[in-house]
């Protein structure tokens, strides 16, 4: 079982739909959790940081469940420009401060 | 403020062939990653160095990849001999001390043949 799970999609919307993603983590132990987002061909970016008691930045929101390990991202009014893979990440309290990526969930906003 | 930087950003070898990778990160941070990118996955780490520490290294196939950080500024990661199932995209990233946010490069875009 891999470590961070996401659905792989792709996910096809129309514009101004909201679409939701979810992430599956493995460890209890984990620290920090983000979003990561991912343009063909290009590297990853910081979309934003998962905080425990949920977060919003403009269209986006992110919520966290420590309990069932389980992260979620959701996206309203989808714009064309949304349209990317959004990447769950997650840094595991190992010791280790890399971060343990998911295979990515590949979004497509059509007109 | 410049980004990560990385060269090449396009590599094309034959099976057997050595390959090298230059990184260098944002000014100031003292962390820097090396990952690997299979088409369709999310990055995997292979190395982390802490200044010119290589801290973790578990992920690195030794017997044919190695990497070097000697002045704790750039870093090249090598590989030596290159087999097809390397064709990858190698990304490097950097982050503040004390900070999670990292912060990617281009990436090199590797296919051996």
């Amino acid at each position: 079982r891999k470590e961070v799970e996401q659905d792989p999609g792709p996910f096809n919307v129309p514009e101004g739909a909201t679409v939701a993603f979810n992430c599956t983590y493995s460890n209890s132990a984990s620290q920090s959790f983000f979003w990561y987002r991912q343009d063909c061909r290009k590297e990853p970016k910081l979309l934003m940081s998962v905080y425990s008691s949920g977060n919003e930045d403009g269209r986006f929101t992110a919520q966290l469940n420590r309990a069932s390990q389980y992260i979620s991202l959701l996206i309203r009014d989808s714009k064309l420009s949304d349209s990317a893979t959004y990447l769950c990440v997650v840094n595991f309290r190992t010791g280790r401060r890399a971060l343990t990526f998911g295979s990515g969930t590949r979004l497509q906003v059509q007109p | 403020e410049a980004g990560v930087v990385q060269s090449p950003r396009y590599k094309i070898i034959e099976k057997k062939q050595p390959v090298a990778f230059w990184c260098n990160p944002i000014s100031g941070h003292n962390t820097l990653y090396w990952y690997l990118q299979n088409l369709g996955q999310g990055p995997e780490l292979l190395i982390r160095y802490e200044n010119e520490e290589a801290v973790d290294d578990s992920q690195l196939p030794k017997d044919r990849f190695s990497a070097e950080r000697l002045k704790g500024v750039d870093s090249t990661l090598k590989i030596q001999p290159a087999e097809l199932g390397d064709s990858a995209v190698y990304l490097c990233a950097s982050s503040a001390s004390g900070q999670e946010t990292q912060y990617f490069g281009p990436g090199t875009r590797l296919l051996v043949l």
